[in-house]
């Protein structure tokens, strides 16, 4: 069964860092293209960023580009999120996902931006 | 960056009736990647159609997507009690792989 559950979400002020990971169980890993989408309280899902199977490849929201970074270890079946510079419109719960437009999809992290 | 718009933003029909749900895109999707999402309060989206057409695994046969280009939708033949929820349609033809506003399927 495919399995996909994050963690590091939390309460950071704005203008901190968080780091999400997304730790990936049954199926192989580094055969798959993996994607963050965020979903504010009430709000729509927003694509936050992709990565390729090898990790070379990296795609990015323009909301986000600059500031987060998308990063993979296969050795470890680990998807991570570093989340710098954030800003109280970052707030959400922060999903990873097996694919680009695929599943399934983790139960979701709650990243809360507030002074 | 391609605009997605689905509509209409709320449906309101009752079990047992047929639903028609529209995802337009503000230009030609490649290869027609197209999917739809379920999900419903407190839940983390379920995958139910890849390439436009194509069903996930586990999901329902009532439960079909069509179109192509810029049209596309997802149709549930035979509404269940338990499909009443949040439809998203996401483009994954080029970045950025953007979502529409998503489609709330109410009980009348």
């Amino acid at each position: 069964e495919v399995q996909l559950l994050e963690s590091g979400g939390g309460l950071v002020q704005p203008g901190g860092s968080l780091r999400l990971s997304c730790a990936a169980s049954g199926f192989t890993f580094s055969n798959y293209a993996m994607t963050w989408v965020r979903q504010a309280p009430g709000k729509g899902l927003e694509w936050v960023s992709s990565i390729s199977t090898s990790g070379g490849d990296t795609y990015y929201a323009d909301s986000v580009r600059g500031r987060f970074t998308i990063s993979r270890d296969s050795s470890k079946n680990t998807l991570y999120l570093q989340m710098n510079s954030l800003r109280v419109d970052d707030t959400a719960v922060y999903y990873c996902a097996k694919h680009v437009g695929g599943g399934p999809w983790g139960q979701g992290t709650l990243v809360t931006v507030s002074s | 960056e391609i605009v997605l718009t689905q509509s209409p933003d709320t449906l309101s029909l009752s079990p047992g009736e047929g639903a028609t749900l529209s995802c337009r895109a503000s230009q030609s999707i490649s290869s027609n990647y197209l999917a739809w999402y379920q999900q419903k309060p407190g839940q983390a989206p379920r995958l139910l159609i890849y390439g436009a057409s194509s069903r996930a695994t586990g999901i329902p046969d009532r439960f079909s997507g069509s179109g192509s280009g810029t049209d596309f939708t997802l149709t549930i033949s035979r509404l269940e009690p338990e499909d009443f929820a949040v439809y998203h349609c996401q483009q994954y033809g080029r970045s950025p792989y953007t979502f529409g506003q998503g489609t709330k399927l109410e009980i009348k």
